[in-house]
């Protein structure tokens, strides 16, 4: 199974950018790139996906490397609300179901 | 939109006993989810029913933990007999078909003494 990597811990300032990184270098070409996060006590929420393109939505963007062996989620203004958990997860599109969580980083976020 | 709903909230067992976990996914949602998560770690995919089908359940401990979806709606985890190692949270998720972006609920917390 394709293994995410990520790092343990990161702190930003409140309304700073914040770039997470996650190495995933045995990704296959059929797996797509997904982020959630995880707030204490609840289960994980969608953030973003994607395959090969950078993507952008309301909660934030992912850059995904040309040999997409690596991605960063960029929150473009960290608040407090967005001090979580986020996994990278990658999940086969290739008529397969296998999908794997990394072990997380804990934002912290400083006022 | 109603979320996907689990229960109980909180479980504590003794080691040995057996104990159940209830999901309801949303409405709509052909493929569910079960999850292991331990106290500091990333969710562990159990099993993956798509409608009452298992797709994947290559993880699942079969010597103690069952899960059925009848119906291709609600679905019951069931572990039996608990050993202390089983204290987790149990995450269950939901997605549309051929659709990869799950919806989790908020989880089921074991405590096995």
């Amino acid at each position: 199974d394709a293994k995410t990597t990520q790092p343990n811990s990161m702190e930003s300032n409140e309304e700073e950018p914040v770039h997470l990184p996650c190495n995933h270098s045995t990704i296959s070409g059929t797996d797509y790139i997904h982020w959630y996060r995880q707030l204490p006590s609840q289960g994980p929420e969608y953030v973003i996906h994607g395959l090969t393109s950078n993507v952008n939505n309301r909660m934030a963007s992912l850059a995904i490397a040309e040999d997409r062996k690596s991605s960063t989620l960029i929150l473009h203004r960290a608040t407090l609300r967005d001090a979580a958990v986020y996994y990278c997860m990658l999940y086969s599109g290739a008529g397969s179901y296998q999908l794997t969580f990394g072990k997380g980083t804990k934002l912290s976020v400083i006022p | 939109e109603a979320g996907v709903a689990q229960s109980p909230r909180y479980k504590i067992i003794e080691k040995r006993q057996s104990v159940a976990f209830w999901c309801n996914p949303i409405s709509g949602h052909a493929t569910l989810y079960w999850y292991q998560q331990i106290l500091g770690q990333g969710p562990k995919l159990l099993i993956q029913f798509q409608n009452n089908g298992v797709v994947d359940d290559s993880q699942l401990p079969k010597d103690r933990f069952s899960a059925e979806r009848l119906k291709g709606v609600d679905s019951t985890l069931k572990i039996q007999p608990a050993k202390l190692e089983d204290s987790a949270v149990y995450l269950c998720a939901s997605s549309f078909p051929f659709k990869r972006t799950q919806y989790f609920g908020p989880g089921t917390r074991l405590l096995v003494l």
